[in-house]
């Protein structure tokens, strides 16, 4: 069965305080994995599209790498506004439907 | 640019009621989703309609009813509500099935079953 693991579950972190969110797939022939940032009370919202192992895409403090069997989301020197909780997901094999992630919940502390 | 739209953001029904919940979508997507959010189980599919008149079975489709009245509108029914079914309901949209991953989704509707 596919599986998609993130960890940790939470991470505090002070501000400037750099850092790295884990997905782990088990997923074979990947179709694509994606990147998600959730605020609370509101729907995810799309971050990043990695395709291909060694791809690497960027946006402000966030970056997000993949290897052939899981993605890094880096968060260089966070900001509070960076608060969130991330959610990875993938497509599931013979399938277009997102499996998402349980998320990690990123809380900066100014 | 309103996006996606879900009503009514909140909604409290007692067992056995039975209740509608909206989508709208603005930006001419062919895709249209529904998924639950719960605690500690992320977010699971519900059901999708990959195009306009075709619906489809996600993950834990029992206990719900889908239309896709046309391009934009794709409602999710609760025909008898169970206290299983307190949730956090999103709708999602997609340019189409497949394409980028990349899903625009709704605020949420709250619902709670008592």
């Amino acid at each position: 069965e596919d599986q998609v693991t993130q960890s940790p579950e939470a991470l505090r972190l002070q501000e400037g305080e750099s850092s790295s969110l884990n997905c782990s797939y088990t997923v074979s022939g990947l179709r694509g994995l994606f990147w998600y940032r959730q605020d609370p009370g509101k729907g995810p919202e799309f971050l990043f599209t990695l395709y291909s192992a060694g791809e690497e895409k960027e946006k402000e403090r966030l970056k997000a790498t993949l290897t052939k069997k899981e993605s890094f989301l880096h968060i260089t020197a966070p900001k509070p506004e960076d608060s969130a909780t991330y959610l990875c997901a993938l497509p599931g094999a013979g399938s277009y439907q997102l499996t998402f992630g349980k998320g990690t919940k990123l809380s900066v502390i100014p | 640019n309103a996006g996606v739209t879900q009503t009514p953001k909140f909604q409290v029904l007692k067992t056995g009621q039975s209740m509608t919940l909206q989508c709208a979508q603005d930006m001419n997507h062919n895709s249209m989703y529904w998924y639950r959010q719960d605690p500690g189980m992320g977010l699971r599919l519900i059901y999708y309609s990959a195009s306009e008149g075709t619906t489809d079975k996600g993950e834990v489709p029992n206990g719900y009813n889908v239309s896709r009245l046309n391009k934009r509108e794709f409602s999710l029914r609760l025909e008898s509500a169970a206290p299983s079914q307190t949730s956090v309901y999103f709708c999602a949209s997609s340019v189409r099935q497949g394409h980028t991953g990349e899903l625009f989704f709704g605020e949420g509707s709250r619902l709670t079953v008592l």
